[in-house]
């Protein structure tokens, strides 16, 4: 079974700090990883893709991929009480030779003022 | 530019009953995908169209089914609904080049919110 595994939190951190967000998957192969931001009845909405090892920065968004170890992260800094949502992890991974991203559960962020 | 419509918003079935859900992709995409969200879940891959045909499919029992029509569009069909298919049905987009890249970046609908009684 092919898995993406995140905290499901809540992750508390008061405003103007960095929140750091982290993710595990479970497929080797896998070449594409994307954030997703998910307000509370609302649908996700993507805010970072990464698809090499390193750092990718955007705005006050950062994330970081390391194949070797299997995991992916997202930072953010001076959070604000707007970024207060659910973060999801997804893993582009293939199944009989075609791509689906695969979720994890989410993270909870709340960024308090 | 529409992004990804879906209906309806939402609904109210009871067990048994059969539900039918919609979808339009973005302008310019023509690859379909379904997705379940429980509450306090990710969600979770049902199936993939592409060229109006089920190229994917997901951990899905056969009560979960779906069309693609020659304009991109999408239905889901969930027969003989159980309070467990209770979720919010989302529908995603994309375009089948950027799938083979690796790219796959997903494009999400508002969603179906399915309430089973």
């Amino acid at each position: 079974q092919k898995e993406v595994e995140q905290n499901s939190g809540p992750l508390s951190v008061p405003e103007g700090a960095i929140a750091s967000l982290n993710c595990t998957y479970s497929d080797r192969g896998s070449q594409s990883f994307f954030w997703y931001r998910q307000y509370s009845g609302k649908s996700p909405e993507l805010i970072m893709s990464i698809y090499s090892n390193g750092d990718k920065e955007d705005g006050r968004f950062t994330a970081q991929l390391n194949k070797a170890s299997q995991y992916v992260s997202l930072l953010i800094r001076d959070s604000q009480p707007s970024d207060s949502a659910t973060y999801l992890c997804a893993v582009n991974m293939k199944n009989s030779g075609y791509s689906t991203l695969t979720f994890g559960k989410g993270t909870m962020l709340l960024v308090s003022p | 530019d529409a992004g990804v419509t879906q209906s309806p918003t939402h609904l109210i079935k009871t067990r048994g009953q059969q539900v039918t859900l919609r979808c339009s992709p973005k302008s310019g995409h023509d690859t379909v995908s379904w997705y379940q969200q429980a509450l306090g879940q990710g969600p979770q891959f049902i199936f993939q169209y592409y060229e109006e045909e089920e190229r994917q499919r997901g951990n899905f029992p056969d009560r979960f089914s779906g069309h693609q029509f020659p304009n991109y569009s999408s239905e889901l069909n969930v027969n003989a609904l159980l309070l467990g298919d209770s979720a919010l049905y989302l529908c995603a987009s994309s375009w089948n080049g950027a799938l083979h890249s690796g790219a796959n970046v997903l494009t999400f609908g508002a969603g179906s919110r399915l309430t089973v009684l």
